[in-house]
């Protein structure tokens, strides 16, 4: 069974349409959730860390919440440099590695 | 400040043969985490190397294998390559903090 699950799987928006990317986990002993952004054939690239329930980051067009079971990351008039794949991580609890998710694959369209 | 290195970029190998491959993590970074990732999926955890020595590993065979040496560098080694080892090989830092940092990547092929 999935730890992390991420979804929409994919997700086409045009230029300027606003939406969120769900990543919901299962596991206990959250120390941390992480947002990273993955362009193909490429390291991810880190975007957020979250600790607590109703913490919020922002940077730039990207706002990401945490609730006690998922994070979303809400994309506000998205343009087309936005299009990649998001990937959630966790840390959890006596472990010092990171659990992904599959990620959301976002494209944007101009 | 130069980031998360990682050589060689690509390489192409034949089943049974065995790799090394290599990562020089950020400045001020002493934790060298490994993560495999096929096409599609999230990375997977193989291992992580603080003060030269395996902290935790993840569920992947014997075959993986690897190092970290005084300066924090680290390999990776995979002997016996098997045409499911085809992945995307992705070295992350880590600090302090609990952020971990990736590098670009290594792109193997078994054929």
């Amino acid at each position: 069974e999935d730890q992390v699950t991420q979804s929409p799987e994919a997700l086409r928006l045009q230029e300027g349409e606003s939406s969120s990317l769900n990543c919901s986990y299962t596991v206990s002993g959250l120390r941390g959730l992480f947002w990273y952004r993955q362009d193909p054939g490429k390291g991810p690239e880190f975007l957020f860390t979250l600790y607590s329930a109703g913490e919020e980051k922002e940077k730039e067009r990207l706002k990401a919440t945490l609730t006690k079971k998922e994070s979303f990351l809400h994309i506000t008039a998205p343009k087309p440099e936005d299009s990649a794949t998001y990937l959630c991580a966790v840390h959890l609890s006596g472990y010092s590695t990171l659990t992904f998710g599959k990620g959301t694959m976002l494209l944007v369209s101009p | 400040d130069a980031g998360v290195t990682q050589s060689p970029t690509h390489l192409i190998k034949t089943r049974g043969q065995q790799v090394t491959l290599r990562c020089s993590p950020k400045s001020g970074h002493d934790t060298v985490s490994w993560y495999q990732q096929a096409l599609g999926q999230g990375p997977q955890f193989i291992f992580q190397y603080y003060e030269e020595e395996e902290r935790q590993r993840g569920n992947f065979p014997d075959r993986f294998s690897g190092h970290q040496f005084p300066n924090y560098s680290s390999e990776l080694n995979v002997n016996a390559l098997l045409l499911g080892d085809s992945a995307l090989y992705l070295c992350a830092s880590s600090g302090t903090g609990y952020e971990q940092y990736f590098g670009p990547g290594t792109r193997l092929t078994v054929t």
